[in-house]
């Protein structure tokens, strides 16, 4: 019953430091999304995958990139990590989109990241 | 200019004091239109999600509507466990598939 997991949960970087973010779902869902959200900014699509192997940019991609090798997994990663990516970084996963499938997106419990 | 806005920002009421929350959206040619609750250090979790203006759905004191232009979240004897920020978010013909757009949120607080 686990749905969306992600790794770590929090995480301290230097500027300038690289790490990846893991996003794990047992749902066998199609699609998945990497959010960030700021303060007054609400939710904002970085990248998305809408199968095993196929990536796409979002609203607000840059210096980031994204990997889907395997169908429940996802990962973000940060190259050169910079204080303006400071955030808490949602992952989410459906089953699909449009009319009359089961459309709706399940997040993980987020990962606050702080870039020092 | 945001594609989904959301008002009020924030939103007190007294335990008991019904009211609504809304979401309206600037582009046309909606596929749907989706309504999530998000509690303090936790992801956003799913609540309704609406196709067809007039469509309705309840959920124990929560009901949503949708019109042509918009979205109401009308909470009913609101208790204090209903305190959270709900999240309105939509995706429409014109993007491209599994692109769900959020708006930026209505945070409510019932107090007893």
């Amino acid at each position: 019953n686990a749905g969306v997991t992600q790794t770590p949960k929090f995480r301290v970087l230097k500027t300038g430091q690289s790490m990846t973010l893991l996003c794990a779902q047992d749902m066998n869902h199609e699609y998945m999304y990497w959010y960030r959200q700021d303060p007054g900014m609400g939710l904002r699509l970085i990248h998305y995958s809408v199968g095993e192997g196929t990536t796409a940019k979002g609203e607000v991609p840059d210096g980031y990139n994204v990997s889907r090798l395997k169908k429940q997994n996802f990962l973000l990663g940060l190259e050169s990590a910079a204080p303006s990516q400071t955030s808490v970084y949602f992952c989410a996963s459906s089953p699909g989109t449009g009319r009359g499938m089961n459309t709706e997106a399940f997040f993980g419990q987020g990962t606050r990241l702080t870039v020092v | 200019e945001d594609q989904v806005t959301q008002s009020p920002e924030a939103l007190r009421l007294q335990e008991g004091e019904s009211s609504s929350l809304n979401c309206s959206y600037t582009v046309s040619g909606l596929r749907g239109l989706f309504w999530y609750r998000q509690d303090p250090g936790k992801g956003p979790e799913f609540l309704f999600t609406l196709y067809s203006a007039g469509e309705e759905k309840e959920k124990e004191r929560l009901k949503a509507t949708l019109t042509k232009k918009e979205s109401f979240l009308h909470i009913t004897a609101p208790k204090p466990e209903d305190s959270a920020t709900y999240l309105c978010a939509r995706y429409d013909r014109g993007s491209t598939l599994g692109r769900l757009y959020f708006g930026r949120g209505t945070q409510l607080t019932v107090w007893p």
